[in-house]
């Protein structure tokens, strides 16, 4: 999706392994989110940031890092994997008022 | 505990046969209800923001509606490229305006 760059696509990891996610914007917003989905329940947030500098821990932040590198990027960092953290993550950050999130494509972790 | 409930879990349509979305939330403080569109594989797409009762917003062969406990998606003769998951997401005003999503309906049209 314009505005919003995640790598890699597609990850398979072995239980233990650390890996981390990565995302970009060019919307100039302050803000930027890590979100996962997994079937039948919906996106959740795992770890947002309000600027550069600043996070905070979501709905479902354990066995997770994040780190907001600068404006542009925010990372998001498995210590250790376990199969519970196979999913589909999007980071997003907003539009501007009245236009909701712009989401990144989706990064396909599965470990196992 | 605030909540966000999409119904039908899932929806099938012939082409041309007109239907509705549900979201129903119970929040407090509703700072705005957002409908999103996810293709297979790919990240949610926004389409509406709705901020109060009795608001509407159309795009298309879509319509959302707002009321003060739910909000519907309507879609009008809808075409196979319409098929699609449909999630609605609220924000009520926590932290750094954070949303809450539904699970969202997936809706296939037929030829």
């Amino acid at each position: 999706n314009a505005g919003v760059t995640q790598t890699p696509k597609f990850q398979v990891l072995k239980t233990g392994q650390s890996m981390t996610l990565q995302c970009a914007q060019d919307m100039n917003h302050n803000s930027m989110y890590w979100y996962r989905q997994d079937p039948g329940m919906g996106l959740r947030l795992i770890y947002y940031s309000a600027s550069e500098g600043t996070t905070d821990k979501g709905e479902v932040p354990n066995g997770y890092n994040v780190s907001r590198l600068n404006k542009r990027e925010f990372s998001l960092r498995l210590e250790s994997a376990a199969p519970s953290q196979t999913s589909v993550y999007f980071c997003a950050t907003p539009r501007g008022r009245g236009y909701g999130y712009t989401f990144g494509s989706g990064t396909r972790l599965t470990v196992v | 505990e605030d909540q966000v409930t999409q119904s039908p879990e899932a929806l099938r349509l012939q082409e041309g046969e007109s239907s509705s979305l549900n979201c129903s939330y119970t929040v407090s403080g509703l700072r705005g209800l957002f409908w999103y569109r996810q293709d297979p594989g790919k990240g949610p797409e926004f389409l509406f923001t709705l901020y109060s009762a009795g608001e509407e917003k159309e795009k298309e062969r879509l319509k959302a509606t707002l009321t003060k406990k739910e909000s519907f998606l309507h879609i009008t003769a809808p075409k196979p490229e319409d098929s699609a998951t449909y999630l609605c997401a609220v924000n009520y005003g926590g932290s750094q305006g954070n949303l809450i999503f539904g699970k969202g309906t997936k809706l296939s049209v037929k030829p």
